[in-house]
């Protein structure tokens, strides 16, 4: 059965460019998260979407960041201008519903950012 | 508002050791606990969750941890340690007042030596 599956694996980039990081979760979950996991660190909240609409983006450190899910399933995470402390490995999870803390989160593999 | 404190950042034992992976958490209201395992170039994976029922949980892998609201902690053990067991823990709290958000320790590396 297919995951939480993101792309791209890698992406390198300059700083003041922009990217977009995908993240397609489990078929059928409603709830998405993003989180950002900077090296030797536990992973860090960002966002968090149910369904369509953002639930709780009180993570996002910047208005440089923002993140999209459209039509319910696949979200982008956009950076714009890009800067070096951006470097991290940016991670997707989903859940089926969301409701209630203990539904459980799975995770993607993570897109590692590296900002030149 | 939460936060976890994971103490000692790499652990060391024996190959058939008791493993203790030590985990304290700060909440303002009853907190739901979590312990994620991460082996290398892969996604977080749910070891197990304590969500106000029984006190001591019990996970995959033959996992298990205690929740101790006295001590604010949520210890993570096994009886025995195995080759494959190697990798990175995180302890994680949710709140009920929002749900969504997952507040992290900073992990601890795991290694089991032969």
């Amino acid at each position: 059965g297919a995951g939480v599956s993101q792309t791209p694996s890698n992406k390198v980039t300059e700083k003041g460019k922009y990217v977009e990081l995908r993240c397609d979760p489990i078929s059928g979950h409603t709830a998405l998260y993003w989180y950002r996991q900077s090296l030797g660190q536990g992973p860090e909240f960002l966002i968090y979407f149910q369904g369509t609409g953002a639930a709780d983006d009180s993570g996002l450190p910047n208005d440089r960041f923002f993140a999209v899910r459209p039509e319910g399933s696949v979200s982008t995470l956009k950076i714009q201008r890009t800067e070096r402390g951006d470097s991290a490995v940016y991670l997707c999870a989903s859940s089926l519903t969301g409701q209630g803390p203990g539904s459980e989160q799975f995770f993607g593999p993570g897109t590692r950012l590296t900002v030149l | 508002a939460q936060s976890v404190t994971q103490l000692g950042s790499h652990v060391s034992v024996s190959e058939g050791a008791l493993v203790l992976l030590r985990c304290n958490y700060s909440s303002s209201v009853p907190p739901y606990l979590f312990w994620y395992v991460q082996y290398p170039n892969q996604g977080l994976q749910l070891l197990l969750k304590y969500t106000s029922a029984a006190t001591l949980v019990k996970g995959i892998n033959g996992f298990e941890a205690e929740f101790k609201k006295s001590e604010t902690s949520f210890h993570l053990t096994k009886p025995s340690a195995h080759m494959s067991d190697a990798a990175e823990y995180f302890c994680a709290v949710r709140l009920n007042t929002n749900a969504g958000k997952s507040t992290f320790g900073d992990g601890t590396t795991l290694t089991v030596k032969p």
